[in-house]
């Protein structure tokens, strides 16, 4: 079967860095995104990997080993702001997008 | 005005009513989505529609009917619900095909539905 696994919350402070971790298995691969959903909100996409290494959005950058089925989101100089759920998901061989159950961010001050 | 409005925002409903969701994007989008999503649990695709043909329903029951008149357009028909059927329910519409940038989806909002 096809699975995306990720951390179900995590807790870090205002200013810190933190990391969200992302691990798939699924049947072909074409491409892994991250969005983010405020509560109550609408999911708003965040980035876009297809190949291995990583991508740089300003205070946000996203990782990806395709040999290692493996994602990270990482969000720097926190702000209370990002408290939110942030959601992984993998295009798989036929082009059906896979969903992690998101990741919970409480930022505290 | 944002790209893809959902309405109602919330909406409760007894096991014997009808009710219809509604969904309209102003992207110019070729494709339209319903996901259902239920607290700590992956989004669920429900129907997918390319050019307002359904593409997709992937195993939905039949209390859940979806309508799509025009590419900017899409409605889920909702009879005879079930509790468990209880979820925020989203709509997304994005570019599909050659030359389109990466396809990523939009999302309304969500209609927050209590089944009782």
């Amino acid at each position: 079967g096809q699975n995306i696994d990720q951390p179900t919350e995590m807790t870090a402070t205002e200013g810190a860095i933190v990391q969200i971790n992302c691990t798939y298995q699924t049947s072909g691969f074409n491409g892994l995104f991250w969005y983010q959903q405020h509560a109550g909100e609408a999911p708003t996409f965040l980035s876009y990997n297809v190949l291995d290494g990583l991508e740089e959005k300003g205070r946000f950058s996203s990782f990806l080993s395709r040999s290692k089925g493996y994602s990270y989101l990482l969000l720097k100089e926190l702000q209370m702001k990002d408290s939110a759920s942030y959601l992984c998901a993998v295009r798989d061989s036929n082009y059906q997008l896979i969903w992690g159950a998101g990741t919970k961010l409480i930022i505290k001050p | 005005e944002t790209g893809v409005t959902q309405t109602p925002r919330h909406l409760v409903m007894g096991m014997t009513n009808k009710k219809s969701l509604k969904c309209e994007q102003h992207l110019g989008h070729n494709a339209m989505y319903w996901y259902k999503q239920s607290a700590k649990k992956p989004l669920e695709l429900m129907f997918v529609y390319n050019f307002k043909e359904q593409t997709e329903n992937n195993s939905v029951p039949s209390r859940f009917s979806p309508e799509c008149p025009n590419s900017s357009h899409l409605f889920l028909h909702l009879h005879t619900l079930q509790p468990e059927d209880s979820a925020l329910y989203l709509c997304a519409s994005s570019q599909e095909g050659a030359g389109a940038e990466v396809e990523k989806l939009f999302f309304g909002s969500g209609t927050q539905l209590s089944v009782l």
